[in-house]
């Protein structure tokens, strides 16, 4: 079964970091382009950063440029988001999702379940 | 590129048809072009991409349409198990990938 398990959420204060992690596992890995989208409680899906298969080619939403920072493990299968000096306004339900290659088509195929981050003070 | 969902609330009946739109501010490739639904509670899910394909596993009665800047999610047959918001994406190789507002289907 292809799953995408994330962890590492919880309570962060403004200007601190907190590292996502994301297990995945049932599909080859390192064929897959990764990607975080994050969601505000009861609003939209705001995607947030992509990593190559390789992880050479790494791309940023504006609003987490110069944060954040996608990498990824191929031996273990992992995906991590570093969040450096948190805002209130990244408190949001993080999903980790996986991006087929080779298809023909661009799209985001398999969702994790997502795990909360909340900055708050 | 902004992606502008209409309607925002979508309220019917079980066995009424339901039609999304969603539509560029200027033209995308329909290879690009995305569908996804999220039930309350739970993830998104990939319906449609290349803006007709279904995923695997999706039931025919969701069908995707459109081209250029005007795209449709039509939904036959509805069932109370379709109660969701559904979102658009022009996935971008390039940031950011824009994602809709959303549509909230509503079964009375």
């Amino acid at each position: 079964e292809v799953q995408l398990v994330e962890s590492g959420g919880g309570l962060a204060r403004p200007g601190e970091s907190r590292t996502l992690f994301c297990a995945a596992s049932g599909f080859s890995f390192s064929n897959f382009w990764m990607h975080w989208v994050r969601q505000v409680p009861g609003k939209g899906l705001e995607w947030v950063a992509r990593v190559s298969t390789q992880g050479g080619n790494l791309v940023y939403a504006d609003s987490v440029r110069g944060r954040f920072t996608i990498s990824r493990d191929n031996a273990n299968n992992m995906v991590l988001l570093d969040m450096t000096s948190l805002r209130a306004e990244d408190t949001a339900t993080y999903y980790c999702v996986s991006e087929p290659t080779g298809r023909g088509y661009n799209y985001m195929e398999v969702w994790g379940k997502g795990t909360t981050v909340t900055v708050s003070s | 590129i902004v992606l502008t969902q209409s309607p925002g609330t979508l309220s019917l009946s079980p066995g009424e048809r339901a039609t999304l739109s969603c539509r560029a501010s200027q033209s995308v490739s329909s290879r690009d072009f995305v569908w996804y639904q999220q039930k309350p509670g739970q993830a998104p899910r990939l319906l449609i991409y290349g803006a007709y394909i279904r995923a695997t596993g999706i039931s025919d009665k969701f069908s995707g349409s459109g081209s250029g800047t005007d795209f449709t999610l039509t939904i036959s047959r509805l069932a109370p198990e379709d109660s969701a918001v559904y979102y658009c994406q022009h996935y971008s190789s390039s940031p950011p990938n824009t994602f809709g507002q959303g549509t909230k289907v509503e079964i009375k």
